[in-house]
């Protein structure tokens, strides 16, 4: 069965905390993506990688930073958490080529800065 | 600009109802590939259909049913005989040939079945 693993379904941090989301996907899937999905504006991507320790900027890059040291994992950094980031992150991983597949979303992890 | 349009908000139907979500995209690539997702209350994105653009055949399964128009840049989804368990967000995706399978999703459509 195959699956995208996020570390927390649930987080709450202070303001100005570093914070790591950690994605896991047991597919061997070359990409993988950091979204963030907020009432009314949909799914809006973060962060990508292509491969290992290869990033690319997505629509919303400030305030995060991303890690990919082996092809399974995907780490989400808040390199100091605002309130304005809260949110709920998905992670997901896909085949190079999307032809034959489809995106595979972890749970979520809805995070609250306070 | 937007890649993929989702203009319907919100959609309320009663129970046994039939009703379409409507999903306009935009892109230059000729070859891509078109997405809905479900979005149960638990949170996590159900995958339901993937269309490539060379493929124009309306697909049925089940009470779901999916009309792929190039002709209007649209990928409409119908549900048929509408039923509780199909309250949820929806999402139409995007993903062009050529930019490393990076996926542009609608804002989403929230579809509330009422008994």
């Amino acid at each position: 069965d195959v699956k995208v693993t996020q570390s927390s379904r649930y987080l709450v941090k202070r303001t100005g905390e570093k914070v790591f989301l950690e994605c896991v996907q047991d597919m061997d899937h070359e990409n993988m993506f950091w979204y963030r999905q907020d009432p009314g504006l949909g799914l809006r991507l973060i962060y990508f990688s292509y491969d290992v320790k290869m990033k690319e900027k997505g629509d919303i890059p400030e305030g995060y930073s991303v890690s990919r040291e082996k092809k399974e994992r995907f780490s989400l950094i808040l390199e100091s958490a605002s309130t304005n980031q809260t949110s709920m992150y998905l992670c997901a991983s896909i085949l190079r080529d999307p032809g034959n597949t489809e995106a595979f979303f972890g749970q979520g992890t809805r995070l609250t800065v306070v | 600009a937007q890649k993929v349009t989702q203009a319907q908000t919100e959609i309320s139907v009663v129970e046994k109802e039939d009703v379409t979500l409507d999903c306009v995209y935009e892109t230059r690539d000729t070859t891509y590939y078109l997405f809905w997702y479900k979005q149960p209350p638990s949170g996590e994105l159900v995958f339901l259909i993937r269309r490539n653009s060379f493929d124009e055949q309306n697909e049925i399964s089940g009470r779901y049913s999916w009309n792929f128009q190039k002709s209007t840049s649209s990928f409409n989804f119908t549900i048929t005989a509408s039923q509780v368990v199909d309250s949820a967000v929806y999402f139409c995706a995007l993903s062009e040939g050529g930019t490393g399978n990076q996926f542009y999703f609608g804002t989403g459509t929230s579809l509330t079945v009422i008994p």
